[in-house]
């Protein structure tokens, strides 16, 4: 099993709508989580940070599930600007502070 | 504020030739990583270091050697280019303990 597994997508959603992504990991000792956005060709730029069981700032909510050991993020009210690929990311605690990015999960939001 | 810095920015290289990436953080960061990513994939973690004069492979090390002699600057070696190491590569850094990871701009090699 990947030490982090993302949805695939590409997920192709309308403008104003609400969009889940999810993120397997697979260190049941992993104590932080974070979601990054990355626009094409550019460099990664976080978008939420998971301590505990969730946090929320505005359009986007990210979810921590410690039992089934996933994390998640959801947008609503889709914009066009929201288009990007979102990376999970889970530092490992038994590698000191290796951290490993999920593949990506492409969103295209249409007009 | 620069943060992390990546030079070259773009690179061509022919095979076999050998080349050094450097990236250089500004945040006084203890953890430094180097990775690749490939056309429509993620990022694949090739070395990091925790420390100064510390380094560990990642996923992907094969091809690439790195060193870490000043707490700053993290170089990445490719001793003798292969087309398979066409690629974008990224720098990032971040505090010690599980802390936002902050990421150079990129650098993207070509091998031909």
């Amino acid at each position: 099993r990947k030490e982090v597994e993302q949805d695939p997508g590409p997920f192709n959603v309308p403008e104003g709508a609400t969009v889940a992504f999810n993120c397997t990991y697979s260190n049941s000792a992993s104590q932080s989580f974070f979601w990054y956005r990355q626009d094409c060709r550019k460099e990664p730029k976080l978008l939420m940070s998971v301590y505990s069981s969730g946090n929320e700032d505005g359009r986007f909510t990210a979810q921590l599930n410690r039992a089934s050991q996933y994390i998640s993020l959801l947008i609503r009210d889709s914009k066009l600007s929201d288009s990007a690929t979102y990376l999970c990311v889970v530092p490992l605690v038994s590698s000191a502070s290796k951290i490993i990015f999920g593949s990506g999960t492409r969103l295209s939001i249409r007009p | 504020n620069a943060g992390v810095t990546q030079t070259p920015k773009f690179r061509v290289l022919k095979t076999g030739q050998s080349m050094t990436l450097l990236c250089a953080q500004d945040m006084n960061h203890e953890y430094m990583y180097w990775y690749r990513q490939d056309p429509g994939m993620g990022l694949r973690l090739i070395h990091y270091s925790v420390g100064e004069g510390t380094t560990a492979k990642g996923e992907v090390p094969d091809g690439y050697n790195v060193s870490r002699l000043k707490k700053q600057n993290f170089l990445l070696g490719l001793e003798s280019a292969a087309p398979s190491q066409t690629s974008v590569y990224f720098c990032a850094s971040s505090g010690a303990g599980f802390t936002e990871a902050f990421f150079g701009q990129g650098t993207r090699l070509t091998v031909v």
